[in-house]
């Protein structure tokens, strides 16, 4: 089934330890995002990619990063991570052209403790 | 500063109509989306608007108005499975998506 894989799904983890969630879309858009939800805020960009080889950040990038080495494959890496940082984070893919609606993964919780 | 206010929760009777609103405030205007998120879930895109007036996809409708900065979602014959959030997201002029916090919707048979 096409579309956006995220893993791992759940994952706890100790603060100062380094993760990486890992995202993969088949459906070869360019534009790739990162964001975080937490309770009663909106959905909040961490960076994106427009296309392979480029990454910007978003609205919240401290203590993350990603990189885009191909077009299908966007990585997100906690350094140090830290209690702050708990929270579900979703992948999601959007075409440039036309509305560009979000297509999204099913979403990694993290809890760090 | 960017803004987007949409009631935090809503209650509806099964069968019935409803009305879930939407205001902006953005530096700049590139069209404006409605998600549903079912607990647990990811978003999934319901409908684009970016031009005034209303947009008609089955039960679900969406309405914008860019001179007053505003927009609603409209649910019709409310299924009980209808009960999500719904998120209203508008793009700005630098293509970037700007969130509201969203509107949880509670269903009631």
């Amino acid at each position: 089934i096409a579309g956006i894989t995220q893993a791992p799904t759940s994952q706890i983890l100790a603060a100062g330890r380094r993760m990486t969630l890992r995202c993969t879309q088949d459906m070869r858009h360019n534009a790739m995002y990162w964001y975080r939800q937490d309770l009663g805020l909106g959905l909040r960009l961490i960076h994106y990619s427009n296309t392979a080889g480029t990454t910007g950040k978003g609205e919240v990038p401290d203590g993350y990063s990603v990189s885009r080495a191909n077009t299908d494959d966007f990585p997100l890496t906690l350094a140090s991570a830290v209690p702050s940082q708990t929270s579900v984070y979703f992948c999601a893919s959007s075409e440039r052209e036309g509305p560009g609606e979000l297509f999204f993964g099913e979403g990694s919780r993290l809890t760090v403790l | 500063g960017q803004n987007i206010d949409q009631p935090t929760e809503m209650t509806a009777t099964e069968g019935a109509i409803v009305q879930i609103n939407c205001t902006y405030q953005t530096s700049g205007f590139n069209g404006l989306f409605w998600y549903q998120q079912h607990a647990g879930e990811a978003p999934t895109f319901l409908s684009y608007n970016v031009l005034d007036g209303l947009e008609e996809k089955g039960r679900f409708s969406s309405f914008l108005s860019r001179s007053k900065g505003y927009s609603y979602l409209l649910l019709k014959e409310l299924q009980m499975k209808d009960s999500a959030s719904y998120l209203c997201a508008v793009r700005d002029s630098n293509y970037q998506l700007i969130w509201g916090a969203g509107t949880k919707l509670i269903i009631k048979p």
